[in-house]
């Protein structure tokens, strides 16, 4: 159980256009959801919360307006990265969490800008 | 800030040989501890936690000790196994704004060798 799944596993874009990325929680409801940002031998880096039907929460120095973050339904979060730049270029992570406090995590998304 | 050092990886190790991956924590409060593992092209999964000074967390042969006086949380496994090759992330939890956030170590990439 606690399974999280992300789509699309990896994708490409040009710069200057949006990408939409979708985190689901498959076999459980997710009150809340997380996205992290993850660079090469780096950590995870917790880019904003977010609960079904409120706004998300960023973290400081996130740019909101470039990273839209909607959990509108208790199973669907999404990221989209707005006017992209080569610099966005990352691995994406989302989580979800249920009743209890634990995260579960999905694979990941890898962006690249060119 | 709270924060999460972990030692720094590469490790190569060979089939049965011991493991140990130093963690050390620097938090206001008590946080709950965590390691989680990431195996090749899948998402991170939770490995073990300890929740208070001196539990410890176990799961498939890996063992890791909550200690406050050291503020330390190693991760130890007696004998690794070639199926042990993974990123391995310390993290601390901390209570806000109602949600549990992760802070992640580095991460520290384990080769096993048969």
């Amino acid at each position: 159980g606690a399974v999280v799944s992300q789509h699309p596993s990896w994708v490409i874009c040009k710069s200057g256009t949006s990408v939409k990325i979708e985190c689901r929680s498959l076999d459980f409801q997710a009150t809340t959801m997380f996205w992290y940002r993850q660079f090469p031998k780096q950590s995870l880096m917790l880019m904003a919360t977010s609960n079904e039907g409120s706004k998300a929460t960023y973290e400081q120095g996130v740019e909101k307006d470039k990273f839209l973050i909607n959990h509108a339904s208790l199973t669907l979060s999404t990221l989209t990265v707005t006017s992209a730049h080569p610099e966005d270029s990352s691995f994406y992570i989302c989580s979800a969490s249920g009743s209890g406090y634990e995260q579960y995590f999905g694979p990941g998304t890898r962006l690249t800008v060119t | 800030g709270d924060s999460v050092t972990q030692m720094e990886g590469p490790v190569t190790l060979s089939e049965e040989a011991f493991l140990t991956i130093n963690c050390t924590y620097t938090a206001t409060g008590y946080p709950s501890l965590f390691w989680y593992v990431q195996y090749p092209g899948e998402g991170l999964q939770l490995l073990l936690k300890a929740t208070k000074a001196d539990d410890k967390g176990s799961n498939k042969g890996f063992e890791a000790t909550y200690r406050k006086e050291t503020t330390s949380f190693h991760l130890e496994k007696g004998s690794v196994q070639v199926s042990d090759s993974a990123v391995y992330f310390c993290a601390l939890t901390l209570l806000q704004g109602g949600s549990e956030k992760l802070v992640f170590g580095k991460g520290t990439k384990l080769t096993v060798n048969p």
